[in-house]
């Protein structure tokens, strides 16, 4: 099974701020991970799909980058509406397993 | 529009048998490679993929849990169901259903995890 790993577990940034969050895959998945952006008592929202493709409709300053094992999050602009929890996973193989997440807050 | 709802009991006792129903809309189940997962998160925690199944009935589970689970769809129905045997305290959580879309491979639409689309999510607290 493919486990995957994030770093930080925790951040605190100020608005218009560049926030990067790394994902690490225990082994070579391409480029086939997702990023996830969920809200307190929210369900869990798609941002990016194949490592770097935004999902339609979401904002230009979230980007994501990275293959193989290793990948980036970015958000280019800290927004307050940005408050969440950011979440990789990786859909190379089953069981698609989720990253610990890394929580974004305002500084 | 897709859409997906969770629902089920909302208190299970230790060692009973949870079963919870995914009624999803916007969307068949029998198109080819699509999927509706279960994924929970124990308050507090980080999200834990439970259980897929496929437009073609291949159903996958979690390693850990495999023992456990029982997934089966109804297509007329629109409806997807997952069964956790043996419920514990620890599984307290917010379970979610979610579409799981195919990805395209040499013009090919092949089977994915890529949770589009996601229920809002129903509490379930194990106590006796």
């Amino acid at each position: 099974d493919i486990q995957m790993t994030q770093s930080p577990s925790s951040l605190s940034a100020s608005v218009g701020d560049r926030v990067t969050i790394t994902c690490q895959a225990s082994q070579d998945i391409t480029k086939y991970l997702n990023w996830y952006q969920q809200k307190p008592g929210k369900a869990p929202k798609l941002l990016i799909y194949d490592a770097s493709n935004l999902e339609t409709g979401v904002p230009s300053r979230f980007s994501g980058s990275g293959s193989g094992t290793d990948f980036t999050f970015t958000i280019s602009s800290l927004q307050p509406e940005d408050i969440a929890t950011y979440y990789c996973q990786q859909y190379d193989s089953l069981p698609p397993f989720f990253g610990p997440g890394t929580k974004v807050d305002i500084k | 529009q897709i859409t997906l709802e969770e629902s089920g009991p909302t208190l299970v006792k230790p060692t009973q048998t949870l079963t919870l129903t995914c009624t999803f809309s916007g969307f068949s189940l029998s198109t080819s490679g699509v999927g509706v997962a279960w994924i929970r998160q124990p308050p507090g925690k980080a999200l834990e993929w439970l259980a897929l199944i496929y437009w073609d009935d291949d159903k996958r589970y979690s390693p850990s849990l495999k023992s456990r689970l029982t997934i089966t769809k109804d297509t007329s129905r629109n409806q997807v169901v997952l069964r956790m045997a043996n419920m514990d305290p620890v599984d307290t959580a917010t379970y979610y259903c979610a579409h799981s879309r195919p990805r395209p491979v040499f013009g090919v639409l092949v089977p994915s995890a890529v949770f589009d689309y996601w229920g809002q999510g129903t509490l379930v607290t194990v106590s006796s």
